[in-house]
């Protein structure tokens, strides 16, 4: 029972552009959404949050939006570079202990 | 200033044989969480902790498997009489606080049962 989907696995996108990383959630009392990037061999790190009383975040080149009657949100990389690339996970949580992981994104960016 | 702490980072065990994973949280963090990461998948909650407490275990397999946050030291992820499933990356995360804060991630222990 997969509550939090990251139905692309990679996204390759070229230095400069954009990069936009899609999740979906089903659980509509998920009420605080994290992204978090991943190196090879590290754990995952936190990037940035999103409380669903907003619909948008920013910080710096990264920005979470969220469409709540969607139950989407995206994570916008602009302008990427290639010390982005990492895989990316999108966690989202109701207020209580756990955080619920998508399978994760891998993005390449291409110098 | 040290982030979570997690040892060993890769662990070899036989069928059969006890894997004991260690975790020391961020400074000042007293909210302790396990997951588990198999190949291709993302992390999967296991048990969350506060200090000689467990809090939630709901993702804990039900056998074999136990955690402990004692008042001094480390937490503790424990997996007796490992079996070649149980191969897998576990990660330790804290918190300074349950609800609605990100979770910082220790490196993780990479378990390979032969």
């Amino acid at each position: 029972d997969q509550q939090v989907k990251q139905n692309s696995p990679s996204l390759s996108v070229q230095e400069g552009r954009i990069s936009i990383l899609n999740c979906d959630y089903t659980n509509s009392m998920f009420d605080y959404f994290l992204w978090y990037k991943k190196y090879p061999a590290e754990g995952p790190t936190f990037l940035i949050s999103i409380s669903s009383i907003k619909d948008k975040n920013e910080d710096g080149r990264f920005t979470v939006f969220l469409n709540k009657s969607a139950k989407h949100l995206s994570l916008h990389i602009v302008p990427s570079q290639p010390g982005d690339s990492a895989v990316y996970f999108c966690a989202a949580t109701s207020g209580a202990n756990n955080l619920f992981f998508g399978t994760g994104t891998r993005l390449t960016v291409i110098p | 200033n040290a982030g979570v702490m997690q040892n060993p980072r890769h662990l070899v065990r036989r069928r059969g044989q006890e894997a004991r994973l260690r975790c020391s949280p961020m400074k000042g963090h007293s909210h302790v969480y396990w997951y588990r990461q198999l190949p291709e998948e993302g992390l999967k909650f296991m048990v969350y902790l506060q200090k000689e407490n467990i809090i939630d275990e709901s993702g804990m397999p039900k056998e074999r498997f136990s955690a402990e946050f004692p008042k001094e030291g480390p937490s503790i992820l424990r997996i007796q009489q490992v079996v070649r499933g149980d191969s897998a990356a576990y990660f330790c995360a804290s918190s300074p606080r349950s609800a609605n804060s990100p979770l910082h991630f220790g490196n993780g222990t990479r378990l390979t049962v032969t």
